[in-house]
Formats: structure tokens, sequence, C-alpha cells
């Protein structure tokens, strides 16, 4: 099954700047998925990464605020854009193997 | 728009005991995920259910699916301490692209 290398795991960063986070995937996968996971919650996804076209994005998030990139099928980087302690989260991508979906291993965003 | 709601959300159990957590969808799903998640860690894969009257198991856990009553069950057999984890369930449907919607998480803990 793929195995994916999130980086980094931890940040601690100042109000109004911007964070990207990297996902390396050990082998091609179609699509990426970053979700978000706020303190004591379940998982939300924040958009869908496809190879060569714009990242489709869920209600609530937009572009400007969490650009994504996918220039290839085993990478994806997220950007957390002008943060704001609300942005605090946990942050994890996921992509699709024969087994269902495999999650790197998160990064933790605390803002101050 | 699918809705995922797991029962209960919070589990303590005693060595020894058997318990079921329960997640309900709200629509038809062609795929149901159990995922557990330790503390400050990822999402490790637990199992996935394809089709109707689908069961598995592993060691203490087994799961089932029941797509006519939009039921999953993750039952856990003689608990033992390390089981101690967050568990999720997660939906995806034929036309979600490979989206997956959580249930809110099950915090289960295994006392002595």
């Amino acid at each position: 099954s793929a195995v994916i290398s999130q980086k980094p795991s931890r940040d601690i960063c100042q109000r109004g700047t911007s964070l990207t986070i990297q996902c390396q995937v050990d082998s091609q996968v179609t699509m990426m998925f970053w979700y978000r996971q706020q303190p004591g919650q379940s998982l939300t996804l924040i958009a869908t990464a496809n190879q060569g076209s714009e990242a489709t994005y869920e209600s609530g998030f937009v572009i400007d605020k969490f650009p994504i990139s996918r220039p290839n099928l085993t990478f994806s980087t997220l950007t957390v854009s002008n943060m704001s302690p609300e942005d605090s989260s946990i942050y994890l991508c996921s992509g699709e193997n024969n087994y269902g979906y495999t999650f790197g291993s998160g990064t933790r965003l605390t803002v101050v | 728009e699918l809705k995922v709601e797991q029962n209960p959300l919070f589990l303590s159990m005693q060595e020894g005991k058997n318990y079921t957590i329960y997640c309900n969808y709200s629509t038809t799903s062609d795929r149901l995920y159990w995922y557990r998640q330790d503390p400050g860690k990822s999402l490790e894969s637990l199992f996935v259910l394809l089709s109707n009257g689908a069961v598995k198991q592993e060691g203490r856990l087994m799961a089932s699916l029941d797509t006519k009553a939009r039921l999953s069950t993750l039952h856990i057999t003689a608990a033992v301490h390390d089981l101690s984890a967050t568990y999720f369930c997660a939906a995806s449907t034929s036309t979600s692209y490979g989206k997956l919607t959580f249930g809110q998480g099950t915090i289960l803990t295994v006392h002595p």
C-alpha cells in the first residue's frame, strides 16, 4: 500500500504568515485529498487535488486561503495563508490505494 | 449530502468485556471504512467494507456492513488496554469521487 510522507510534522506560526505543507507519496495516486482535524474533532475535507487541474474545494474552504498544488501523481502541497489562531488544527493529506485510503502522518499547526 | 453518525462518542470499557460501536450513514454508500487514531498520530486503516453483509475480522476487532439498514458496526471482543484509541468510520459514494465523509469518532478507553 502507498506510504505518504508529510512534513512538517508540527509548526508554531505567527498570525498573518503562511505555511506550506508537503506530502510525498511513494507510488502514483490519482487523487489526493487534504483534510483538517480541529482539536478533539473529526476530519473535514478541505479539497481534492488532481494532477494538472485546479483543486476542488469543499463548502467553506477557498483557494485564496488554502492554495493547493499537485504538480505530479506523487506530490502535493497545501498552503495555509494569512493564518489566524482559528487555523490551529491538524492537517492531513490522503491518497487512494488498493486498500482504501492512506493518510500522511499529519501536520499539527499552532497559530499564535 | 452524505452524513455519517457514530455512537457512542465516548466508550469506557473494562478489560475483557465486549462492546459495539455503531456507524449510521444517510445515503447509499458504496464503501465503508474504519480507522483507528492514537493521540497525536495519523489514521491507521482497519477495515474496508465493500458490500452488503461484508464481515471482516482482525484480532479482537470485527466489522460488518448492512447496506439496507445503512449501518456498520465495529465489535470489540475481550477488550485490552492496547485498544484504547479513537475509532472513526467513514463512507464514500460512487458520485463523491473518492471523498470520504467521516463520523464524529468514538473515543475508546479500556480500563484494567
